[in-house]
């Protein structure tokens, strides 16, 4: 069965710590990606990795960065954290597109999601 | 580019009647498309997928989405509403060969069904 795993699934923090959200898959995956879902914005991308130690920005990549050092783990961080980064945090995973050799594998897969509030 | 528009944020219906939620697409390419559900306080699960295949795709839990390329559209449908359809569901497209491995949300159908 596939997993995705992310390490928290709740966390509190204070304004202007640092931040780090933990994600691992064990699908042997290509891709990663780091989502923040709030009310009514749906899921919007931060980042996404296709490789390791290689790293793109998404939609909000402000206030954020990013750590590939092994396939199958890819870490969200908060430099500084802020009130405004309080949301849901969700990981995905899939196969990159010219690898899987077929477009039906070209799924993404989610872990639980990391419930962030920053006060 | 790549977008996808959910047109109803919120779906009210009653138990046992059908559900449909609307999904428009735009890529310039032919698109995967896929039907994603989130329970509270749960991540995202795989209804169902179009990858080029049968225009009509069947997910789990009875529901299905048609594929119609002349009106960009991939609405999802089911015949007959449970409780536990009750949930936030996301069309999300993905344009493999024009921008690689990247996946374009809508902003979510909250589904309602009323006992």
């Amino acid at each position: 069965d596939v997993k995705v795993t992310q390490s928290s699934r709740y966390l509190v923090k204070r304004t202007g710590e640092k931040v780090f959200l933990e994600c691992v898959q064990d699908m042997d995956h290509e891709n990663m990606f780091w989502y923040r879902q709030d009310p009514g914005l749906g899921l919007r991308l931060i980042y996404f990795s296709y490789d390791v130690k290689m790293k793109e920005k998404g939609d909000i990549p402000e206030g954020y960065s990013v750590s590939r050092e092994k396939k199958e783990r890819f870490s969200l961080i908060l430099e500084s954290a802020s009130t405004n980064q309080t949301s849901m945090y969700l990981c995905a995973s899939s196969k990159r597109r010219g690898t899987s050799g077929s477009l039906a594998k070209n799924i993404q897969y989610f872990g639980a999601g990391t419930r962030l509030s920053v006060l | 580019a790549q977008s996808v528009t959910q047109l109803d944020s919120h779906v009210s219906v009653s138990e046992g009647t059908p559900v449909l939620l609307r999904c428009n697409y735009s890529s310039s390419y032919s698109p995967s498309l896929f039907w994603y559900v989130q329970h509270p306080n749960k991540g995202l699960q795989l209804l169902l997928k179009y990858t080029s295949a049968a225009t009509l795709v069947k997910g789990i839990n009875g529901f299905e989405a048609e594929f119609k390329k002349s009106e960009t559209s991939f609405h999802l449908t089911k015949p007959s509403a449970h409780m536990s359809d009750a949930a936030e569901y996301f069309c999300v497209v993905s344009d493999p060969v024009n921008t690689g491995n990247q996946f374009y949300f809508g902003t979510g159908t909250s589904l309602t069904v009323i006992p």
